[in-house]
């Protein structure tokens, strides 16, 4: 049972540099997210997507872009890494609406930007 | 606009301890409110929800009443084990039915 599968699971950039977070989900659900978490903070909703080839922007989608090419796949690409993005990144999925279906979350990303 | 308030952490109980973690919300129309866990290394989990007033949302033991009338939907354990130690996180739907997540509270149980 993979469920949400999150990779890499720590990552250190420097400055300016690129790279993508991947996420793959294998419950053939609709709807997919991107989450980052701060400490001491809740949840910010970066992107989501309500199916492939369909995206949007949550509540702090700048420095950040998605695609969502097939069903399983929700990539998170950093294109000029900012200190400002040094979090822990969480991707999840759900069958339908997050607010009427459960949320299923990868085990995240740390990433650094020093 | 919505939002989720919960209590700081981090909260350390001996074991069997009676637990409470307070989560207070504002929004507009009636969202379902939800208690996400996140246990150590691990991404979060759904641990309950309820979605409509008065209703009492239960799972392992974990219990929160959705209280319309003081906007709190309360977790509560009655007796707390070593393995309940994670991060709690409250959480509502906002009228676009996406989840709006508290800061989360840090319980330590030791034994």
């Amino acid at each position: 049972n993979a469920g949400v599968t999150q990779t890499p699971k720590f990552r250190i950039l420097k400055i300016g540099q690129s790279m993508t977070l991947q996420c793959t989900q294998d419950m053939n659900h609709n709807y997919m997210y991107w989450y980052r978490q701060d400490p001491g903070m809740g949840l910010k909703l970066i992107y989501y997507s309500v199916g492939a080839g369909i995206t949007d922007k949550g509540e702090v989608p700048n420095g950040y872009n998605v695609s969502r090419s097939t069903t399983e796949d929700f990539p998170l690409r950093l294109e000029l890494a900012a200190p400002s993005q040094t979090s822990v990144y969480f991707c999840a999925s759900s069958y339908g609406r997050g607010g009427e279906e459960k949320l299923f979350f990868g085990s995240g990303t740390q990433l650094s930007v020093l | 606009g919505n939002s989720v308030t919960q209590m700081e952490g981090p909260v350390t109980l001996s074991e069997e301890a009676f637990l409470t973690i307070n989560c207070t919300y504002t929004a507009t129309g009636y969202p379902s409110l939800f208690w996400y866990v996140q246990y150590p290394g691990e991404g979060l989990q759904l641990l309950l929800k309820a979605t409509k007033a008065d209703d009492k949302g239960s799972n392992k033991g974990f219990e929160a009443t959705y209280r319309k009338e003081t906007t709190s939907f309360h977790l509560e354990k009655g007796s707390v084990q070593v393995s309940d130690s994670a991060v709690y996180f409250c959480a509502l739907t906002n009228q676009g039915g996406k989840l709006i997540f508290g800061q989360g509270t840090e319980l330590s149980v030791k034994p």
